[in-house]
Formats: structure tokens, C-alpha cells, sequence
């Protein structure tokens, strides 16, 4: 069974800080890896996905298949970062089930 | 706009009154999904649909139906709702292969039953 932890229900930093929030997962085969992201009174959308290797909002996120992670980092906080992110993974193709981190809640202090 | 779009936004019922709540996308997309949210438990996926006519089951089934008649309408119904069906409800849509596209989400619908 596949699995995402999101060991921190909460991080907090000042503004100009680094940031990591932390994913690891478990599933045998080859994941597809997601970082979700969930603005006050906002819908969930995309932040990034693994596949994309790319940067948004100052964001990034590195697979690493040996530590079975997916922790996403941003070197200096802003405070329109605070929001509540969710790590996802879905397995290969076939699969409809995603599945979500309990999702860690970042508040960026000025 | 491409959007998914969800009513009620927010209901109050009571314990056993039916309801359903509606969930539409107009980007044509194959799969539809409910997620609900609840502090500390993160999103769970209730059902979802890979096409007309095709749902399966999530994690969280029990307690509630759907049904997939048109490619762009995807409601949730709750026959007999319980209080601890009081949650933040999320539908969702991709195009195929759902597990490994982008999600859009709706914006939620808060529900409370008493």
C-alpha cells in the first residue's frame, strides 16, 4: 500500500528564514510525487510536481528514491507563503487513488 | 475559465435529512474524485470516476453515493447524513490517467450536521 507522512502538522519561521517541509512516502514501485498547496479560503492547486524538476514561487523539490523522499524547499521565506501544504503521490500508471499527507500548516512570521 | 465548480458552498443540516451536494468541471475531463478534509487527517478520497457511468470506491466510502450520468456533473450524495460526516468537502477533476495529472479542485463546501 502506498503511503505519505508529513511528520509536521505545523511550521513556523520568520520571514527571510529557510524553509523545509518534510514528505516521505512508501510504495515499492516508481511514484509520481506532488506538492499541493492551499492559500486561506483558497482551493487546492498545484504547486509542483517531481516530474517537472522545476521552480515555482521559489519552491523546489528533489526525489530522493533512497531516503524515499520528497521535502520541499524554499530558501527564504515571504509571508504570502503561509498556507497549508499537502505532499501527494501516485503510483504508475493505472492508478486512480492518489494519496494525500495529512499536510503541514507553514506560517511565515514578519 | 476552467474551473470546477461546487454547490452548496456551505450547509447545515440535520442527522438523517438527505442531500446532495453537486460538483461540475467544464474542461472535459474523464476523472472526478470527492475528497474530504478534516484537521490533522489531511484529504481522504471519499469516491471517484474514471468516465460516464465508471466510479469505484476511495478510502472513505461509507456513508455515501455518487453517480456519474454526464462526463462534466459529479455529485455527492448523502442518503443519511451523520454528525461525523461534518467535514470540508473537496471534488476534483484531471484529465485521463487521473492518479498521475494535476488535480483542479473545486473551492470546498463546508458542512455541518447537527
Amino acid at each position: 500500500a502506498q503511503r505519505v507522512t508529513q511528520p509536521e502538522k505545523l511550521l513556523s519561521v520568520f520571514k527571510g528564514a529557510p524553509v523545509e517541509l518534510k514528505c516521505n512516502y512508501s510504495y515499492s514501485g516508481s511514484p509520481e510525487l506532488f506538492w499541493y498547496v492551499q492559500y486561506s479560503r483558497q482551493r487546492l492547486q498545484l504547486l509542483l510536481r517531481h516530474i517537472s524538476r522545476e521552480s515555482i514561487k521559489g519552491f523546489t523539490a528533489d526525489l530522493n528514491k533512497g531516503e524515499t523522499s520528497f521535502h520541499l524547499k524554499k530558501p527564504f521565506a515571504q509571508e504570502e507563503d503561509s498556507a497549508m501544504y499537502y505532499c501527494a503521490l501516485s503510483a504508475e500508471v493505472g492508478s486512480y487513488i492518489p494519496t494525500f499527507g495529512r499536510g503541514t500548516s507553514l506560517i511565515v512570521h514578519p | 475559465e476552467a474551473q470546477v465548480t461546487q454547490n452548496p458552498r456551505y450547509l447545515i443540516t440535520v442527522t438523517g435529512k438527505k442531500l446532495t451536494v453537486t460538483c461540475s468541471q467544464n474542461m472535459n475531463h474523464e476523472y472526478m474524485s470527492w475528497y474530504r478534509q478534516d484537521p490533522g487527517l489531511g484529504l481522504r478520497q471519499i469516491y471517484y470516476s474514471m468516465n460516464v457511468e465508471v466510479t469505484d470506491k476511495g478510502d472513505v466510502p461509507e456513508g455515501y453515493k455518487v453517480s456519474r450520468k454526464e462526463k462534466r456533473n459529479f455529485p455527492l450524495i448523502l442518503e443519511s447524513p451523520s454528525p461525523n460526516q461534518t467535514s470540508l468537502y473537496f471534488c476534483a477533476s484531471s484529465p485521463p490517467a487521473g492518479g498521475l495529472h494535476e488535480q483542479y479542485f473545486g473551492p470546498g463546501t463546508r458542512l455541518t450536521v447537527t
